[in-house]
């Protein structure tokens, strides 16, 4: 079965300080992942999106890594910012099928003062 | 959100109605996508469309009905038969690129009583 896991399911730090969400995926054939933020009551916007011969990349003070021997990402986010506080939903692709996408639950991130 | 926009954004009905809700999008994207969001899981999909007066079934498409009279809009109904319908709606657009990102709306919280 296809299918994307998040862990931890919720996270708090405080601001300034480094996390490291994780995402480990079972989905066959892989297209490609994806990493989207989403604040509370508000649509997700994406931050990555890596092939399966991508193995990091970057956007700001978000960085993605891919291992698809494993299947698993991570989403490494430096120097937390208030802002950041959102959850953190990571998206596999099917390659046989793009308009079909298979979300995680998301990791719900506070960062605190 | 940039460039789909969903009307209402809050959306309260009485139990066996039905309801329409908007989405509208301005990036000249051929597919365009309705999910639902409940608490605690992934995004599921209800309904897709690739191109005008076409769409396909998603995951969880039963209680639901869309139309794509235009590429612009691709409205979703909320009908009676739908057990369960309080929930964020989420619609989304994709082009055709090398990854078929998709982009969100702001969402729609629907609240049946």
């Amino acid at each position: 079965k296809n299918q994307v896991e998040q862990s931890p399911q919720s996270l708090i730090i405080l601001e300034g300080k480094n996390c490291t969400l994780q995402c480990n995926y079972t989905v066959s054939p892989f297209s490609n992942l994806r990493w989207y933020k989403q604040d509370t009551g508000r649509g997700p916007v994406s931050l990555t999106i890596m092939t399966f011969s991508e193995n990091t990349k970057s956007n700001g003070r978000y960085t993605a890594t891919l291992d698809a021997d494993t299947k698993q990402s991570s989403l490494h986010i430096t120097a937390s910012q208030l802002s950041d506080s959102a959850s953190y939903i990571c998206v596999v692709s099917l390659s046989y099928n793009t308009d079909k996408l298979i979300f995680g639950t998301g990791t719900r991130l506070q960062v605190f003062p | 959100d940039g460039g789909i926009t969903q009307s209402p954004k809050y959306l309260f009905r009485k139990e066996g109605q039905n309801v329409t809700l908007s989405c509208e999008q301005n990036l000249n994207h051929d597919a365009m996508y309705w999910y639902r969001q409940d608490p605690g899981q992934g995004l599921r999909l209800i309904y897709y469309s690739q191109i005008v007066n076409d769409f396909q079934k998603g995951d969880i498409a039963e209680g639901y009905s869309v139309s794509r009279e235009k590429k612009e809009s691709f409205p979703l109904t909320v009908t009676s038969a739908q057990k369960n319908p309080t929930a964020f709606y989420l619609c989304a657009s994709s082009g055709r690129g090398i990854y078929y990102e998709q982009y969100f709306g702001p969402g729609t919280r629907l609240t049946v009583t």
